[in-house]
C-alpha cells in the first residue's frame, strides 16, 4: 500500500523568509501524481501546488515549488518570501491515478514569525 | 475547479443523535469522497461515494454507522448516526472530476457531541 510521511511536525519560519517542508512517499508505481495542499485555521483544504511523476520538471506556483526526487522517492516544498497568511497545516498528497483516493501524510504545522 | 458547499459548517449533537451532512457541487462528478479529519490530526477516508452504486468503506467505517447517499452527479450526504463523544471531529467532503486527479474540498463540518 502507499503511504505517505511527513517527519515535521512544526516548522516555524521568519517572515519573507524561505522554508522547505518535508515528504517522502512509497509507492511501486511509475505514473502517479503529488501534491501540497494547505489547512489554515478556517479548515479550508486549498490546493497548492501539483506534480505528475512522469514529468522531470519541478512544478512551480508563484512563491511555492517543489524540489521532486523520483528515484529517492522525495517531494519536498519551499516557500519563498514567507508570508503571514502562509500559516497552516500543510499535508502532502499521493494519487495513483484519476479514480483512486488519495494518501495523505500527517501534516506540518507551518507558524510565520513577523 | 470545482466549487464545493458543505453544510453545516459547525453543530454541536447530543449523544445517540444522528447529524447529516450535506455536500453540494457546482458541476457533475464521479468521485465524491468523505474523509474525517481528528483535531490535529490527518485526513482519514470514511468512505469513496459513487453516483449509482453502493458507497464503498474503508477499513473501520461501517455502513450502518455513517450511510452516504448519492442520489446525483452534484450531491451527496453523510449522516453520523448514534453519535458519542468520539465522533466529535470535522468532516469534509471531496470531490474529483474532469478527470483531474486532485481533489477539492468542501469547508468542512466541525462536529461536538456532547
Amino acid at each position: 500500500a502507499q503511504t505517505v510521511t511527513q517527519s515535521q511536525p512544526e516548522m516555524s519560519v521568519q517572515e519573507a523568509e524561505t522554508v522547505t517542508l518535508s515528504c517522502t512517499y512509497d509507492t511501486s508505481e511509475s505514473d502517479y501524481y503529488l501534491f501540497w495542499y494547505k489547512q489554515p485555521p478556517s479548515r479550508q483544504m486549498i490546493l497548492v501546488i501539483r506534480q505528475e511523476a512522469y514529468k522531470q520538471q519541478n512544478a512551480t506556483e508563484n512563491r511555492f515549488s517543489v524540489n521532486f526526487q523520483k528515484a529517492a522517492k522525495s517531494f519536498s516544498l519551499k516557500i519563498s518570501d514567507s508570508q503571514l497568511g502562509d500559516a497552516a497545516m500543510y499535508f502532502c498528497a499521493y494519487v495513483k491515478e484519476y479514480g483512486n483516493k488519495l494518501v495523505f501524510g500527517a501534516g506540518t504545522i507551518l507558524r510565520v514569525k513577523s | 475547479s470545482a466549487v464545493i458547499s458543505q453544510k453545516p459548517s459547525r453543530d454541536i449533537c447530543q449523544r445517540g443523535t444522528s447529524l447529516t451532512i450535506q455536500c453540494q457541487v457546482d458541476s457533475q462528478v464521479t468521485m465524491m469522497f468523505w474523509y474525517r479529519q481528528q483535531p490535529g490530526q490527518s485526513l482519514t477516508l470514511i468512505a469513496t461515494a459513487n453516483q449509482g452504486s453502493e458507497a464503498t468503506y474503508e477499513s473501520g467505517f461501517v455502513i450502518d454507522k455513517f450511510p452516504i447517499s448519492r442520489p446525483n452527479l452534484t450531491f451527496s450526504t453523510l449522516t453520523v448516526s448514534n453519535m458519542s463523544p468520539e465522533d466529535s471531529s470535522i468532516y469534509l467532503c471531496s470531490v474529483q472530476g474532469g478527470g483531474n486527479t486532485e481533489a477539492f474540498f468542501g469547508q468542512g463540518t466541525r462536529l461536538t457531541v456532547v
